[in-house]
C-alpha cells in the first residue's frame, strides 16, 4: 500500500538551529517524492522534488531508498520558515499524490 | 496566469443545505484534484480527474459528495445534504503531469 508517514506533528526550534523534518514512505515501485509548504492561511506550495535535487530557501531533501525516507533539512532555521510542511508521494503511471499528515514547524526568535 | 481559482473562499451554511464548491484549473493542466484538509486527518484526496474524466473517487467519503468536471476549465464539488462533520478546508489542485501540483487558495467550509 502507498503510504507517507510524518511522525512529528510539531517541531519547535530556535532561530539558527538545524532542522530536520522526517518523512518515511511505503511504495512498491519507484516513487516521486515531494515536499509542500503551507504558510499560515495560505495555499500549499511546492517546495521541492527529489528528482530536481535542488535547494529551495535553504532546504534540501535526499531520497534514501534503503531507508525509504525523504527527510527535509535546513542547517539554520529562520523565523519565516514557520509553516506546515507536507511530504507527498506519487507513483509511476499515476498523477495521484498521497500526502503525509504534515509537520508544523515553529521557529522561535 | 492567475493560478488555480477556487470559489467561494469562505462558506457558512446550515446543516442539511446543499453546498457547491467551484474550481477553475490552470489552462493546459490535464489533471484536477479535490482535497479536504482537517486538523485530524491532514490532506485527504477526495477525487481526481484526468482529461475531464473521473479516474479515482475512492476518497469520496459517502454518497452525499459528488464531483463533476464538465469541461477542461471548470469543476464542482457538491455536498448534499451537508453535515457539521463536513466542515474543513477544501482544496482544488491542477497538474500538467505528475510534476507537482498547483493548489488553489481553498474554500473554508463551516456547517453549523
Amino acid at each position: 500500500a502507498q503510504r507517507v508517514t510524518q511522525p512529528e506533528k510539531l517541531l519547535s526550534v530556535f532561530k539558527g538551529a538545524p532542522v530536520e523534518l522526517k518523512c518515511n514512505y511505503s511504495y512498491s515501485g519507484s516513487p516521486e517524492l515531494f515536499w509542500y509548504v503551507q504558510y499560515s492561511r495560505q495555499r500549499l506550495q511546492l517546495l521541492l522534488r527529489h528528482i530536481s535535487r535542488e535547494s529551495i530557501k535553504g532546504f534540501t531533501a535526499d531520497l534514501n531508498k534503503g531507508e525509504t525516507s525523504f527527510h527535509l533539512k535546513k542547517p539554520f532555521a529562520q523565523e519565516e520558515d514557520s509553516a506546515m510542511y507536507y511530504c507527498a508521494l506519487s507513483g509511476t503511471n499515476t498523477d495521484k499524490l498521497i500526502f503525509g499528515t504534515g509537520t508544523r514547524l515553529q521557529v522561535f526568535p | 496566469d492567475a493560478g488555480v481559482i477556487q470559489s467561494p473562499r469562505h462558506e457558512v451554511t446550515e446543516m442539511g443545505q446543499e453546498v457547491t464548491l467551484r474550481c477553475k484549473p490552470i489552462s493546459g493542466h490535464n489533471s484536477l484534484f479535490w482535497y479536504r484538509q482537517t486538523m485530524m486527518r491532514g490532506l485527504e484526496l477526495l477525487i481526481y480527474f484526468n482529461n475531464n474524466v473521473p479516474i479515482d473517487d475512492s476518497g469520496m467519503p459517502e454518497d452525499r459528495f459528488s464531483a463533476k468536471m464538465p469541461n477542461a476549465s471548470f469543476s464542482t464539488l457538491k455536498i448534499q445534504p451537508s453535515e457539521p462533520r463536513d466542515s474543513a478546508v477544501y482544496f482544488c489542485a491542477s497538474s500538467p503531469r505528475s510534476v507537482g501540483y498547483t493548489f488553489g487558495s481553498g474554500t473554508r467550509l463551516t456547517v453549523v
